[in-house]
Formats: structure tokens, sequence, C-alpha cells
């Protein structure tokens, strides 16, 4: 089954620089990677995703880049802010008959002021 | 459009006892998830279900099992409790099968085993 790894597990920035976030998987039939926030005691929600036929995405602050070759996806957040502190996820699936996501194990943002 | 809701919030359970907990997707969505959350694994897939159907397991055990009703809502159904049991059970509703379309999480089931 696929499997993703996260890296780094803990991450910490001063207010205005940037963070990368990035994860690798294993399955090269996933075809789909979303990144979800979660900011503590509230469930998370999907911030940006990116699909197989796309390099790179980008919305506003936040960037999310996909190289299939070396099977890893690359989160960015420029000019990070306070309230971007919160743990991400990435996940990744191959659709089609396997209806599931597989998450990494999370990366705790703090952005200190 | 309302949420995704979850029932109840928070529960406290003893050991071997049983509990079942309710998701109701966002209306339209078909397809409803549950995943559980502990502090250092992630969120990890318990089960996805469609049109009544289960479709994909992840690996569980037995005690683990859920189903979803005509109008979408879903139960999951956790017997002979254990300690280790104790998470955050979150389901998420999508319009079609998750890996190709985007999944809206519910606030999560607190559940704690003593």
């Amino acid at each position: 089954g696929e499997n993703v790894e996260q890296h780094p597990s803990t991450l910490s920035v001063q207010e205005g620089d940037s963070a990368v976030i990035k994860c690798t998987y294993s399955d090269s039939a996933s075809n789909y990677f979303p990144w979800y926030k979660q900011e503590l005691g509230k469930r998370p929600q999907l911030i940006i995703d990116i699909r197989s036929n796309v390099g790179e995405k980008k919305d506003q602050r936040i960037a999310v880049t996909l190289n299939k070759t070396a099977k890893h996806f690359s989160l960015h957040i420029t000019e990070t802010q306070p309230e971007d502190s919160a743990v991400y996820f990435c996940a990744a699936s191959s659709g089609g008959s396997n209806y599931k996501l597989t998450f990494g194990k999370g990366t705790l943002l703090t952005v200190n002021p | 459009k309302a949420g995704v809701t979850q029932t109840p919030r928070y529960l406290i359970k003893t050991r071997g006892q049983q509990v079942t907990l309710s998701c109701s997707p966002i209306s339209g969505h078909r397809s409803v998830s549950w995943y559980q959350q502990t502090p250092g694994q992630g969120l990890q897939f318990l089960f996805e279900y469609f049109s009544e159907t289960q479709r994909n397991k992840g690996n569980f055990p037995g005690r683990f099992s859920g189903r979803q009703f005509s109008n979408s809502r879903s139960e999951m159904n956790v017997s002979t409790l254990e300690l280790g049991d104790s998470a955050l059970y979150l389901c998420a509703s999508s319009t079609i099968p998750p890996g190709t379309d985007t999944q809206y999480f519910g606030p999560g089931t607190r559940l704690t085993v003593l």
C-alpha cells in the first residue's frame, strides 16, 4: 500500500520567513496530493492540493510543487504569519479503486512573532 | 451548506465496553471516510463508504466496524474497547470517492478509554 513520509516533524521560523515542508510517497500510481492545516483543537482543513498532471500550484502565500519522477512533493509558505502556526499534513491517493488518502505524520509549524 | 457534523463530541468509556460514533456528511456528499488521530501517528485510515458500500478498509482489527445509511450518514462502532483506542476519531465526506475530490472533515469525536 501507499506510504507517505513527511519532514520535518517540527519547524520553527521567524515571522516573515519562508517555511518548507517535504513529503515523499511510495505508490507511483498516486495522482492526488492535498495538504491540510489543523489548528489546535480544530478539524483539518484543506489549504491546497495538486494533481499529477501539474508540477506546481500557487495560492497567494502558499505553493505546492510535485516531482513525480522522484515521488516527492513540497509545501511552501512565504511571508509566514503567527496565524500560520498549526500542524500541517500532506497526503497522497491513487484514487481509482483505492478509495483512501494516506497521510504523513504531520509537521508542527511555529511562527514566532 | 452545513458542514460535516459528528456526535457525540466527547466520550468516556471503560475497557471492554463498546461505542458507536455518528457522522453526518455535507448534503449531497455520498462518500464518508473515517480516520483515527493520535499524537505521533497522524491520521490513520479506518474505512471508506460510498453509497452504503464499504470500499476500502485500513489496517485495524475487526473490533472496528462501520456502516452507511441510505441518507449517507455513517456510524462506526468499536467493540471491546482497549486503552489504546483512546483517540480523536474524524470523519470526512466528499462528493465522490476520496482521492479524486476534496475531503471535508468533521470536528471529531474525542474518545477516552479508562
